[in-house]
């Protein structure tokens, strides 16, 4: 079955740091950009970085650049999210999402379950 | 600034017809035919109905259908059902290499 599957969601002050996960299995990872797209509570979907299939190109929206970074490990089928910074308006569940072509189509087929980051005090 | 805007709501009868409209800025569409909508039910992952403005991706009905003229994407759905019953949410690649996301339809079936 083609499946993503986040995890490393959780609470975290103002200022902290969370890492987060999205293993991918029923594919070939590494032929596919994936991205982060991320939904606040009561809001609609934002997309938040993407990154290519070699992480040759890597991009972010506005509201996280310089405190996100995106990474892979297409040896480990896995996606990361580095959230640095976090403040109160990151908090939202975050998805993994494939794209939907090798060849990068900016349409996302396959979604994780998505994982909830909730920065409170 | 780059924007997607969408109806905030929508609403039909069983077996009409509905259209949501996403009308974005020039530098939202870029220029480019990387339109895609997700159907999203609450507490569910989204999930890709159309891309490149009108092509439908493997199992979805072809109920659904996607156009785009000048500045505004259009869906519509035919023959609504109950189940369609949920969020709707255009987005696009922008020419700011990247993508955005309009502010979502929510579609209900009276």
């Amino acid at each position: 079955e083609v499946q993503l599957v986040e995890s490393g969601g959780g609470l975290v002050k103002p200022g902290g740091s969370l890492r987060l996960s999205c293993a991918a299995s029923g594919f070939t990872f590494s032929t596919y950009s994936i991205n982060w797209v991320r939904q606040a509570p009561g809001k609609g979907l934002e997309w938040v970085s993407s990154i290519s299939r070699t992480s040759s190109y890597i991009y972010y929206a506005d509201s996280v650049k310089g405190r996100f970074t995106i990474s892979r490990d297409n040896a480990k089928n896995s996606l990361y999210l580095q959230m640095n910074s976090l403040r109160a308006e990151d908090t939202a569940v975050y998805y993994c999402a494939r794209d939907v072509s090798v060849t990068t189509l900016y349409a996302f087929d396959i979604w994780g379950q998505g994982t909830m980051v909730t920065v409170s005090p | 600034q780059s924007a997607l805007t969408q109806p905030a709501s929508v609403s039909g009868s069983p077996g009409q017809s509905i259209t949501i409209s996403c009308t974005g800025t020039s530098s939202a569409f870029g220029g480019y035919n990387y339109v895609s909508w997700y159907q999203h039910h609450p507490g569910k992952a989204p999930k890709l109905m159309i891309y490149e403005v009108s092509n439908r991706p493997s199992g979805v009905s072809n109920r659904f259908s996607g156009s785009k003229s000048g500045s505004t994407a259009s869906l519509t759905i035919s023959g609504l059902q109950a189940e369609d019953e949920a969020d709707y949410y255009c987005s696009s690649y922008t020419s700011g290499a990247s993508v955005l996301f309009g502010g979502g339809t929510k579609l209900t079936v009276l």
